[in-house]
């Protein structure tokens, strides 16, 4: 099993630029998850899935983000437009019962 | 919803000593409690869990308890080593669902 893959790993972009994180979960796990990490805010969760269907988007910090999952086996989070303050480690992770997550993206807005 | 704390924030430990850390939750709805251990520019790793009809669980070096009475799970790390340095997260979930992170607490080894 080959985990909860991420890509970009990393991802430079300037201020106002669109950014696109993906993600593919573990197979046959139902639940998808997407976190923000900085260290004054700790691990965030922006939004989750289940069932490929959007279930929670509390946590999206506003309208810039946006999240899709079009099917079982990929997920994006996108920003657009891109600021500094976005500037932080996003983690994917999935679920079933048990979760795990991906190696996580680290985006700088400059 | 769901609402975890955990204690404390930063420890610090003598090589070898015991390491102790504790969560409270308020949903009693919630019966899965895992543990992740978070290095330095690494993604969390599930170390241990347990489910609310247990009431210890231990893996090696480390164990987890639960009260469901009082709403509190511990994380216990016995004989630690300088490897064990790193941010530990408890977590509170009914069975798969969203998940509920307490805050983090950094411990250092010191050898």
């Amino acid at each position: 099993d080959a985990g909860v893959i991420q890509s970009p790993r990393h991802e430079v972009t300037e201020m106002g630029q669109e950014v696109t994180l993906r993600c593919k979960p573990i197979s046959g796990h139902d639940y998808l998850f997407w976190y923000r990490q900085t260290m004054m805010r700790g691990l965030e969760l922006l939004i989750y899935f289940n069932n490929n269907v959007p279930i929670d988007d509390s946590g999206m910090p506003e309208d810039r983000f946006s999240a899709k999952m079009p099917n079982a086996s990929f997920s994006t989070l996108k920003i657009q437009p891109s600021e500094p303050r976005d500037s932080a480690v996003y983690f994917c992770a999935s679920s079933r019962q048990k979760q795990y997550f991906g190696p996580g993206t680290r985006l700088t807005v400059l | 919803g769901e609402n975890v704390e955990q204690h404390p924030s930063t420890l610090s430990v003598q090589e070898g000593d015991s390491a102790v850390i504790k969560c409270t939750y308020s949903d009693s709805a919630s019966n899965y409690f895992p543990w992740y251990k978070q290095e330095l520019g690494k993604r969390p790793q599930l170390i241990i869990d347990i489910r609310s009809n247990v009431g210890e669980k231990k893996d090696q070096r480390i164990a987890v308890t639960l009260n469901k009475t009082a709403k509190h799970f511990s994380l216990h790390i016995t004989e630690t080593q300088p490897e064990d340095s790193a941010v530990y997260f408890c977590a509170a979930s009914i069975t798969g669902n969203q998940f509920y992170f307490g805050t983090g607490t950094s411990l250092t080894v010191i050898p």
